[in-house]
């Protein structure tokens, strides 16, 4: 079955740096775009990132620009995330998410999410 | 991208049918027929319901339904059960190619 693992979430102070991993399992990993997406505590969902199956395209939300990088070892059958300069703001609960679906534009399967919190 | 517009909070009775929208314009939900749900619970990840505007994945209930008109998108959740007490958020393909979410809307089962 898919099932995809986030780790290295924690606590951070602000200003420092966090690499987020999500490791797949239970499908062809380099056949698919993933996702990265946040909850900040009790507040909505907020699509951060996609990587394409290649690695070849990477977009990110305009909030997270040029401090944000997504990447991904399809060798590894991982994808990851890392942040710089974090911020309060930043505390939230990251999940990484399969494309799916028959156009490939919807999440289909998510990891359980690492939470990661700001604080000095 | 501002996000999606959903109402914050909708409720009805065990048995009743409920409808959820999700309004944004012609650069997104008005666009294209790529409009997702996702089901909720406090403290689980999110759960495809809905793919591109009304397909359900497999394994998830007939009584939930998608549809789309003009700029608005629309889930229907039919006779409601205690178990669809939940967060439901819609997502939709942008003119950016990147997706965007709505506001949420929290489901309550009286």
């Amino acid at each position: 079955q898919v099932q995809l693992v986030e780790s290295g979430g924690g606590l951070v102070k602000p200003g420092g740096s966090l690499r987020l991993s999500c490791a797949a399992s239970g499908f062809i990993f380099s056949d698919y775009y993933m996702n990265w997406v946040r909850q900040a505590p009790g507040k909505g969902l907020e699509w951060l990132s996609y990587i394409s199956d290649s690695g070849g395209t990477i977009y990110y939300a305009d909030s997270v620009k040029g401090r944000f990088t997504t990447s991904r070892d399809n060798a590894k059958r991982s994808v990851y995330l890392h942040i710089h300069g974090l911020r309060a703001e930043d505390t939230a609960v990251y999940y990484c998410a399969r494309g799916g679906g028959n156009s490939g534009t919807s999440f289909d399967y998510w990891g359980q999410g690492a939470l990661v919190t700001v604080s000095s | 991208q501002s996000a999606l517009t959903q109402p914050a909070s909708v409720s009805g009775s065990r048995g009743q049918s409920i409808t959820i929208s999700c309004t944004g314009s012609s650069s997104d939900v008005g666009g294209y027929d790529y409009v997702s749900w996702y089901q909720q619970h406090p403290g689980k990840a999110p759960k495809l319901i809905i793919s591109d505007v009304r397909n359900r994945p497999s394994g998830v209930s007939n009584r939930f339904s998608g549809s789309k008109s003009g700029n608005t998108a629309s889930l229907t959740i039919a006779g409601l059960q205690a178990a669809d007490e939940a967060d439901y958020y819609c997502s939709s393909f942008t003119d950016n190619t990147t997706p965007v979410f709505g506001t949420g809307t929290t489901v309550t089962v009286l």
